[in-house]
């Protein structure tokens, strides 16, 4: 079965930092690309950041571009969300997903066939 | 960006009815469209992907249609469980990726 464990969540003050793991088992990770998505308390969902099966190709929401950074261990089968400079707006839930499929190293369709259970992120003072 | 409407805000219905969501996007995005399922406390679940193909183990009674700006999910006939919030995602024009601001289906 596939799952995916996300941990690293927490209280942060604004301007500070934190790294999220997602701990990934049950299919070849090295083989899919992976990507964060958020959730405010009570809102809608919103895409942060993919990242290719390689590693080589990343994207981010420009709500996040220079402050987070997406990276993958796939000799740990883990994917990481380093987020530093953090705001109060960044509170929110944040999953990790796979994609549906993987046509090479750096093409893949962003549709997310399984998530992991979510982590959360408070950022206050 | 592309922008994804979805309508209505709230769909409120009996078990066994039959429940229509909307998405409309803002330009053609083709049929590159998905709809994922997400109950209280649980992480979302992909429903429908490439609008109308239904994702593995998902009940027959959910079938996803359309293309170009308007895509429905329809429910056939609506089980206990089914009532949920609903988002549909895009994937034609990216990044960034972007979901619709979802419709909660809840028991009337």
């Amino acid at each position: 079965d596939v799952q995916l464990l996300e941990s690293g969540g927490g209280l942060a003050q604004p301007g500070g930092s934190l790294r999220l793991s997602c701990a990934a088992s049950g299919f070849s990770f090295r083989s899919y690309a992976m990507t964060w998505v958020r959730q405010a308390p009570g809102k809608g969902l919103e895409w942060v950041s993919d990242i290719s099966s390689s590693g080589h190709s990343t994207y981010y929401a420009d709500s996040v571009k220079g402050r987070f950074t997406i990276s993958r261990d796939n000799s740990k089968n883990t994917l990481y969300l380093q987020m530093s400079s953090l705001r109060v707006e960044d509170t929110a839930v944040y999953y990790c997903a796979k994609v549906l499929a993987n046509w090479g190293p750096e093409r893949y369709d962003p549709t997310f066939d399984y998530w992991g259970q979510g982590t959360l992120v408070t950022v206050s003072s | 960006e592309i922008v994804l409407t979805q309508s209505p805000a709230t769909l409120s219905l009996s078990p066994g009815e039959r429940a229509t969501l909307s998405c409309r996007a803002s330009q053609n995005i083709v049929t590159f469209l998905a709809w994922y399922q997400q109950k209280p406390g649980q992480s979302p679940r992909l429903l429908i992907y490439d609008a109308s193909n239904r994702a593995t183990g998902v009940p027959a009674r959910f079938s996803g249609s359309g293309s170009g700006t308007d895509f429905t999910l329809t429910i056939s006939r609506l089980e206990p469980e089914d009532f949920a919030v609903y988002y549909c995602q895009q994937r034609y024009n990216w990044p960034p990726l972007t979901f619709g601001g979802g419709t909660k289906v809840e028991i009337k």
